[in-house]
């Protein structure tokens, strides 16, 4: 069974422009979560979808978006790039709609902003 | 609000020598809790859960007890190698209509021959 991936693996990118970062979760897993991860901060959750509807949001100004399509793969969006927007970004599919579900995760989108 | 406080880094340790990597959780109700580990280069994977209070979560050697009264979900294992060298990583969920999940920062754990 393929796992969660995450499209581009690299990514630079300049003060002001825009980003867009796809995941494509497991096969039948209909909850995709976001997660962004620095050094300073550990990992901090962005958003999570579950069946084209967005059901948590975390603590990101809006201009950190994101959206999920009917075959479950998932997009997120940052505008007007910051320096403190480099990060690695991490996608998380999971097959459980309770908290008791395991997240399984990709191998991250790594974000430089210049 | 819910959050997860766990042991700063980095940590050096001797092949079979005994880890312990603290980790302490603030919940408003009655959390799930994991232990996830990336591995150099790697994606983050599940390495135990508990889903209640005085469960135990082993695999591969390690383990961790879900403590109510101390509010603790301390990782463990009896004696290293050099391939635990990785990032550990606390997490709660409470997500009762979601998955959304509390990490702590990590703790990185070099194991040395």
């Amino acid at each position: 069974k393929a796992g969660v991936t995450q499209t581009p693996r690299y990514l630079i990118k300049t003060r002001g422009q825009q980003v867009t970062l796809s995941c494509s979760p497991i096969s039948g897993h209909r909850s995709v979560s976001w997660y962004q991860q620095t050094p300073g901060q550990g990992l901090q959750f962005l958003f999570e979808y579950f069946s084209e509807t967005q059901r948590n949001k975390g603590n990101f100004p809006g201009r950190f978006s994101g959206r999920q399509f009917s075959n479950s793969r998932s997009e997120m969006n940052v505008s007007t790039l910051e320096l403190g927007d480099s990060a690695l970004y991490l996608c998380a599919s999971s097959s459980r709609q309770g908290n008791t579900g395991e997240l399984f995760f990709g191998e991250g989108s790594r974000l430089t902003v210049l | 609000g819910n959050s997860v406080t766990q042991m700063e880094g980095p940590v050096t340790l001797s092949e079979e020598a005994f880890l312990t990597i603290n980790c302490t959780y603030t919940a408003t109700g009655y959390p799930s809790l994991f232990w996830y580990v990336q591995y150099p280069g790697e994606g983050l994977q599940l390495l135990l859960k508990a889903t209640k209070a005085d469960d135990k979560g082993s695999n591969k050697g390690f383990e961790a007890t879900y403590r109510k009264e101390t509010t603790s979900f301390h990782l463990e294992k009896g004696s290293v190698q050099v391939s635990d060298s990785a990032v550990y990583f606390c997490a709660l969920s409470e997500g009762f209509t979601g998955n959304q999940f509390y990490f702590g920062t990590g703790t990185s754990l070099t194991v040395i021959p």
